[in-house]
């Protein structure tokens, strides 16, 4: 148990569903972020958020909505999906204490999607 | 901007046995962190160990040693006494130290086999 709790751990959806992934962390941080990753690449970073900031989108196509209501609670809305957008939805936080303050990221089990 | 390199897709040891992992990045930073991530069938991803960039010591946590070598831009793992438990993926990861700039960068991860 790392403090980041990711709901649902499995989601299958077809490519006209609109559905939503959450991400709650309870360690008290401030930033937040999702990551994707699928078969046989790195994890791509695809958002960040700061003290609820969006800070960086990585070109992240508009079918995948982020919202940060605040600091614990991080959400990607998801709508109008294709199948090579299956994969494993990582969400992460970190304290930003300062800069350069080498603070952990801890991360949620993650969020396994299945777009049919 | 930062690339880290795994170039061991997958590496196997036999159990009590010693075994080290590659990683290389590219960075013009001269400051930064530098961490290896372990990621089990359960996909959570678990901090192993990190090194800040500035320090010269190699970082030690119990079985777990880094071997830091900044001119050469390495970074290896080593595992001591391997264990039954250590069988997952594992991830290098590369983070600036620039404040607002706090994502981490990944390899393509290493899958590590024990053998009993």
């Amino acid at each position: 148990e790392t403090g980041v709790t990711q709901t649902p751990r499995h989601l299958v959806m077809g490519m006209t569903n609109k559905k939503s992934l959450k991400c709650e962390q309870h360690l008290g941080h401030n930033a937040m972020y999702w990551y994707k990753q699928s078969a046989k690449k790195p994890l791509e970073l695809m958002f960040v958020y700061n003290f609820k900031e969006q800070t960086e989108n990585n070109s992240v196509p508009s079918r995948f909505s982020p919202e940060c209501p605040n600091s614990s609670h991080l959400f990607l809305h998801l709508h109008t999906l294709q199948p090579e957008d299956s994969a494993l939805y990582l969400c992460a936080s970190m304290l930003e204490a300062s800069a350069g303050s080498g603070n952990t990221i801890y991360f949620g089990e993650g969020s396994w999607l299945t777009v049919v | 901007a930062q690339t880290v390199t795994q170039s061991q897709p997958e590496m196997s040891v036999q159990e009590a046995e010693t075994v080290t992992l590659s990683c290389t990045y590219d960075t013009s930073e001269s400051d930064y962190y530098l961490f290896w991530y372990k990621q089990p069938p359960s996909r959570q991803m678990i901090l192993v160990i990190r090194q800040e960039a500035y320090k010269q010591q190699n970082a030690t946590e119990n079985r777990f040693s880094v071997n830091f070598q900044k001119a050469a831009k390495s970074f290896s793992l080593k595992i001591s006494d391997s264990q039954l438990g250590d069988a997952a993926m594992y991830f290098c990861a590369y983070r600036s130290t620039n404040f607002g700039n706090e994502k981490l960068t990944f390899g393509t991860g290493t899958r590590l086999t024990i053998i009993p």
